[in-house]
């Protein structure tokens, strides 16, 4: 299994449903948890992290944790064409003399309008 | 505020030329990093450099060295190009660990013919 796994997608949703992205990670990776966005043709850039259990909201997006599970999940509500893109889910990698973000391969969402 | 820079934004090579790409930040960051980013893989570590005087190899190394020439420099060269060099080169730049997530430039667009 790689680090993180994003194996669903591409996904399309209509404008206003609710996006539900996941995400499955190994033992090497733990602790931190991130989710980007990348339009196309862009740089990667953060919109949540979260580092316990539960969930975390905000705005529009909720990241969820699941440590027992080893999941992450990100929900974006009452989506909106603007939300079309592919979304990476990133964790801390603790193997080697310093932790890095290993990154998953990412979904591509697509919100119609 | 520039955040991260990175320098060219795109670059065509000939198979076996030498280039450097070049990175600054200017948030006082202590990490930066070097992906590449293929169709269908997801964003690689190649080389990272945890604080100012160490690298170390990522997950892609082989056909790349860098240079840590100071705190807000990370440069990423390239000895002798190949085909299967062709990417997009993302630099990147965190806290000391990454707690806060990275901050990424917007991208180097590298063709090898």
């Amino acid at each position: 299994q790689k680090e993180v796994e994003q194996n669903s997608g591409p996904l399309s949703v209509p404008e206003g449903a609710i996006a539900s992205l996941n995400c499955t990670y190994s033992d090497r990776v733990s602790q931190s948890f991130f989710w980007y966005r990348q339009y196309s043709g862009k740089s990667p850039e953060l919109i949540m992290s979260i580092y316990s259990n539960g969930d975390k909201e905000d705005g529009r997006f909720t990241a969820q944790l699941n440590k027992a599970s080893q999941y992450v999940s990100l929900l974006i509500r009452d989506s909106q064409p603007s939300d079309s893109a592919t979304y990476l889910c990133a964790g801390r990698d603790y193997t080697g003399a310093n932790s890095k973000l290993t990154f998953g391969k990412g979904i591509t969402l697509s919100v119609r309008p | 505020n520039a955040g991260v820079t990175q320098t060219p934004k795109f670059q065509v090579l000939k198979t076996g030329q030498s280039m450097t790409l070049q990175c600054a930040q200017d948030m006082n960051h202590n990490s930066m990093y070097w992906y590449r980013q293929d169709p269908g893989m997801g964003l690689r570590l190649i080389y990272y450099s945890a604080s100012e005087g160490t690298t170390d190899k990522g997950e892609v190394p082989n056909g790349y060295n860098v240079s840590r020439l100071n705190k807000r420099e990370f440069s990423l060269r390239l000895e002798s190009a190949a085909p299967s060099q062709t990417s997009v080169y993302f630099c990147a730049s965190s806290e000391a660990g990454g707690d806060y997530g990275y901050t990424f430039g917007s991208g180097t667009r590298l063709t090898v013919v």
